[in-house]
């Protein structure tokens, strides 16, 4: 079975820009999760999508969205990018909701983004 | 809200055994996760307690006290493989459900 692929793998912008990263996951999981990575602010939680619906946010300004589509694969897009933005961005699926607590997680290989 | 407190940096020798704290304060949580990260890696899970007690896998046990709000990693047979960086989660419960990780423990494992 394939695992968590995020495309692409290494995104340069410049302040300003706007930027729409990709994750698919795997075959017959209906749950996404996205993630931020920096070494000053370690892993944080940026929001689940389940269905197509989006079920729980963190604590991010408005600047960061995603959506889901019917096949559960998932977008997300960062608008008016800041040098703070520069980090890894993970997705994470699973086959039932994160909140259900039954299920793993499984990580992609993330995203590295660089704002100058 | 959820914080997660984990050492930053652990040293063990290679064949010995080595356990990862967390400790965390939260109004409420399903489980505790432990995951592991190699530098320029995805994190990949390790581990699960939904209850308090011991859970084992492997090499790698990890326990859960609520009542102390205190988890730990256990390492064992140490391998160079095994330096990594690992990361204590909870998923909140009720109106948080959310996962929160911890700080995270740079392991170096030496010959």
């Amino acid at each position: 079975k394939a695992g968590v692929t995020q495309t692409p793998r290494y995104l340069i912008k410049t302040r300003g820009q706007q930027v729409t990263l990709s994750c698919s996951p795997i075959s017959g999981h209906r749950s996404v999760s996205w993630y931020q990575q920096t070494p000053g602010q370690g892993l944080q939680f940026l929001f689940e999508y389940f269905s197509e619906t989006q079920r729980n946010k963190g604590n991010f300004p408005g600047r960061f969205s995603g959506r889901q589509f019917s096949n559960s694969r998932s977008e997300m897009n960062v608008s008016t990018l800041e040098l703070g933005d520069s980090a890894l961005y993970l997705c994470a699926s699973s086959a039932l909701p994160v909140a259900s607590g039954k299920d793993t997680q499984y990580f992609g290989p993330g995203t590295r983004l660089t704002v100058l | 809200g959820q914080s997660l407190e984990q050492p930053s940096e652990v040293t063990a020798v290679e064949g010995a055994i080595v356990q990862i704290n967390c400790t965390y304060q939260t109004s409420g949580f399903y489980g505790l996760s432990w995951y592991q990260q190699h530098d320029g890696g995805a994190p990949t899970f390790l581990s699960y307690n939904a209850l308090d007690g011991l859970e084992e896998t492997g090499r790698f046990s990890s326990f859960l006290s609520r009542s102390d709000s205190y988890g730990y990693l256990l390492l064992q047979e140490l391998q160079m493989k095994d330096s990594a960086s690992y990361f204590c989660a909870v998923l909140g419960s009720g109106g948080y459900q959310k996962v929160t990780f911890g700080t995270g423990t740079k392991l170096q494992v030496i010959p």
